[in-house]
């Protein structure tokens, strides 16, 4: 099992919808989590982070923290093309404390 | 300038030779890192370090190996390349919180 779980997609949705992107993690000890925007041949960008169970909303973006299920969402409300790109969840702390990644989704809003 | 600088950018070598990929940051940061990125594979992590004396083992380690030469440099070395590990490269520091990454290097092993 990995240590960090995302669909890989593709994630298709229209513009203006809200897209939904799902994450699991196995080390319960995990104290941080974090959302990656990765456009193709870039680096990855921060967007968010969030380390308390519940929301955190930025802007069009809201982290959700369920500590007890092991899963992190991101929501992006009025998805523009723009948004277009491999978002990658990530994980630290627990027994190591070293920054984990998922494979990422790939998320096509469509015009 | 840059947080986070790696070099070269893109890089072309022939198998078995040996090749090193450099990263310095400007941050401040204790704790550096070494991803590899292979099309739908995410970032695998090969080499973390939390301080100078601290090197540890990621995912992916078998076939690299590095050198944090102070805080601001971590670099990654393949002794003998693989066709294998043509990949993207990453580097990333962070403060124990957020990481912030190099603009990576594209290698490929002929």
């Amino acid at each position: 099992q990995k240590e960090v779980e995302q669909n890989s997609g593709p994630l298709s949705v229209p513009e203006g919808a809200i897209a939904s992107l799902n994450c699991t993690y196995s080390d319960r000890g995990s104290q941080s989590f974090f959302w990656y925007r990765q456009y193709s041949g870039k680096s990855p960008e921060l967007i968010m982070f969030i380390y308390s169970n519940g929301d955190k909303e930025d802007g069009r973006f809201t982290a959700q923290l369920n500590k007890a299920s092991q899963y992190v969402s991101l929501l992006i409300r009025d998805s523009q093309p723009s948004d277009s790109a491999t978002y990658l969840c990530a994980v630290t702390g627990g027994a190591t404390n070293k920054l984990i990644f998922g494979t990422g989704t790939l998320l096509a809003v469509q015009p | 300038d840059a947080d986070v600088t790696q070099t070269p950018r893109n890089r072309i070598t022939k198998t078995g030779k040996r090749i090193m990929l450099e990263c310095s940051q400007t941050k401040g940061h204790d704790r550096m890192y070494w991803y590899r990125q292979d099309p739908g594979l995410g970032l695998q992590l090969i080499y973390y370090s939390f301080d100078v004396k601290d090197i540890n083992k990621g995912e992916i380690s078998d076939g690299y190996s590095v050198s944090r030469q102070a805080q601001a440099k971590f670099s990654l070395s393949l002794e003998s390349a693989i066709p294998n590990q043509t990949a993207l490269y990453f580097c990333a520091t962070s403060d124990g919180t957020k990481a912030f990454f190099g603009q990576g290097t594209r290698l490929t092993v002929v």
